[in-house]
Parts: structure tokens; C-alpha cells; sequence
């Protein structure tokens, strides 16, 4: 399978550990995006990376939520002190830069959080 | 600022009944509009899009949407609703910087009866 994976798929956590995502995109691609989705809504945007550079941080990524994407390939998402407002689907996304001009982003299956 | 609204959480529907989602969008800027479709256990995928050019779009499992700028929507429609249809579907539009981030619709969840 060649799509984007994200590891863990579930993630059941008590208040204060710390957690962290992580996606691999399709190999080529040179966009990577983060979003955050909670029951009942659509997903909201957290982050991009362009390559390995971070380009944008929506203001739902507070201090305790830090991302990489080391050498432009695989991202972490890491979560300090989560809080169970943390509790969410964590979805990546990836894409070419002209494929997302256009909006197609693809889409891991992503990762959910509980935190107790 | 571009945001969209979907009218309706849930929608039920026979099979072999059509299918009408709503979606209107706010954007100040001629917008780029999209329906992804998530499927229960898996990742949200592209179902069509509208950028420039004809209104009418067809994507994947014959669904189509119309962008009505008169009118600010663009509406999913399926002339027959299968039973493989059942998933929520996601309104977006795209953000016309150089992020072209995806802002979403709350979603409509799709249930198609027997």
C-alpha cells in the first residue's frame, strides 16, 4: 500500500503523558499537512510543511503541540501535557504543491486520541 | 475570510432515491470548491472539485455538484442512492494563499435506507 500512513491508530492517554503522531506520505510528495478533527465537525487545520520547512501554524497549536518533518520524508506530531480537550482525530495529509493548488490532498486514516 | 456551511448533519435516504447535500460557502475571492467523502475506517477522499471553468462537475460513483455563484452553493446531488453511499461527506474550500489549506464543512452523514 503506497498511501499515507499514520501511526499509532489509537492512542488512550491520562492527562499529562505525553504523545506523539506519526505520518509517512506518499514518497513523492513534498507537502505534508495536519488537521484535527473532533466529533461533530469537519477537520480544522493545524499545520503544513513544505519539504522539511513548517510554513504555518494555525493558532488551535498551542505551545504544548510541536511538529517536525525531518529531511522533508515522515512528521511527527508530538502533544506535551495533553489535557482531554486534546481528545481528537489527528488526520495527515499529503500532496504535490500543484496537486494541492487544486485541492487534492490525500488522506491518512488517521490517528485518534483519548486522553482520560 | 472563507468559510463553508453545511445545512444538515444527517441525511437519510432510500435506495434508488436521490441524494442532495448542501453546502454554501462565504469567500471573497472566486473560490476553489470541494466534496470529500469519508468512509467509515478509512481517510477522507477527493470526490470532485471545482475550480474554473464549467459549473457542473462529475466526480467519482456518479455524484455531481453544481457551483451556483448567484447563489453561493454548491450542492452534492447522486440521481440514485446505493447502499455503498452510506459516509459522511466534508464541503470544503480552498484557501487562495500560497498554503491552499482546505477549510471544512462541519459534514453531513449520509444513511441510505434499505
Amino acid at each position: 500500500d503506497t498511501g499515507v500512513s499514520q501511526n499509532p491508530r489509537h492512542k488512550i492517554t491520562k492527562r499529562g503523558q505525553n504523545v506523539t503522531f506519526r505520518c509517512d506520505p506518499i514518497s513523492e510528495h513534498n507537502r505534508l499537512y495536519w488537521y484535527r478533527q473532533t466529533l461533530g465537525q469537519g477537520p480544522e487545520f493545524l499545520t503544513y510543511f513544505q519539504n522539511e520547512a513548517q510554513l504555518e501554524k494555525s493558532r488551535l497549536l498551542s505551545d504544548r503541540f510541536s511538529a517536525e518533518r525531518p529531511k522533508g520524508s515522515f512528521s511527527t506530531l508530538e502533544i506535551q501535557r495533553t489535557e482531554q480537550g486534546d481528545s481528537a482525530m489527528y488526520l495527515c495529509a499529503s500532496s504535490l504543491r500543484g496537486q494541492a493548488y487544486t485541492g487534492e490532498l490525500f488522506f491518512g486514516e488517521g490517528s485518534r486520541l483519548t486522553v482520560l | 475570510a472563507q468559510s463553508v456551511t453545511q445545512l444538515g448533519s444527517h441525511v437519510s435516504v432510500s435506495e434508488g432515491a436521490l441524494v442532495l447535500l448542501r453546502c454554501n460557502y462565504s469567500s471573497s475571492v472566486p473560490p476553489y470548491l470541494f466534496w470529500y467523502v469519508q468512509y467509515p475506517n478509512q481517510g477522507l477522499q477527493l470526490l470532485l472539485k471545482y475550480t474554473t471553468g464549467a459549473t457542473l462537475v462529475k466526480g467519482i460513483n456518479g455524484f455531481e455538484a453544481e457551483f451556483k455563484k448567484s447563489e453561493t452553493s454548491f450542492h452534492l446531488t447522486k440521481p440514485s442512492a446505493h447502499m455503498s453511499d452510506a459516509a459522511e461527506y466534508f464541503c470544503a474550500v480552498s484557501r487562495m494563499d500560497s498554503s491552499y489549506k482546505l477549510i471544512f464543512g462541519s459534514g453531513t452523514r449520509l444513511l441510505v435506507r434499505p
